[in-house]
């Protein structure tokens, strides 16, 4: 166990539909990271959040969107979905924002229908 | 652009033998690389860091090295066992400080 908590674990929702991933981080990381997965594309990095602030921006649809928390905990929006976006997203953390082991969630597997 | 290339097909061997594993890259400075394993259906678990001026590190039954005039690091897990197989992916830091990841290597122990 990593320490790091995403909900929900699975998620089926039709095309067009909006949801909303949650990543609470292990306690005392400061640092949130939003990953894709998806076969075709390996391990994609989305987006970094350090203590609430956008650090670094990775390959993130405009349709997508993240916020990080003042008790840490981040989300990831994801909106207008499209069949393309079926894939498992990965919830990270780390205490600060180099040079740090990071530690992965279990993932949210995202189905759109 | 920057790249990381990990052999992408399988890596089969045999238990008790020397996995050897590649990760090679371009149009990257990184100041550390790491690698991780990752089984299906489960994320990333860190396995190692090593540092641009560290040529070899090792934990337990692995060992990475870090070249970085050839920019490659190679990472060995020795005795090997059927629980080691999984996916090994390495990942660098590159623009903006966020972690990229290479393509991942599948790796088979067969007993």
């Amino acid at each position: 166990d990593s320490g790091v908590t995403q909900t929900p674990k699975h998620l089926i929702t039709a095309t067009g539909q909006r949801v909303t991933l949650r990543c609470s981080p292990r306690s005392g990381d400061l640092s949130v990271y939003w990953y894709q997965q998806s076969l075709d594309q390996g391990l994609q990095f989305l987006i970094q959040y350090y203590n609430g602030e956008e650090r670094a921006k990775g390959n993130i649809l405009e349709r997508f969107s993240a916020q990080q928390f003042p008790d840490l905990h981040s989300e990831l929006n994801l909106s207008s979905l499209e069949l393309g976006d079926s894939a498992l997203y990965f919830c990270a953390s780390s205490v600060a924002t180099e040079g740090n082991t990071i530690y992965f969630g279990e993932g949210s597997w995202l189905t759109v229908v | 652009s920057q790249k990381i290339e990990q052999n992408s097909e399988a890596l089969n061997i045999q238990e008790g033998k020397t996995a050897t594993l590649t990760c090679n890259y371009t149009n990257y400075s990184p100041a550390y690389l790491q690698w991780y394993r990752q089984d299906p259906g489960r994320g990333p678990v860190f396995l190692l860091l090593i540092r641009e001026n560290e040529k070899e590190k090792r934990k337990e039954r692995l060992k990475v090295t870090f070249d970085t005039t050839l920019k490659q690091s190679l990472f060995h897990i020795t005795a090997s066992q059927p629980a080691d197989s999984a996916t090994y992916l390495c990942a660098l830091v590159g623009a903006g400080n966020m972690l990229t990841f290479g393509g991942g290597t599948r790796l088979m122990v067969k007993p």
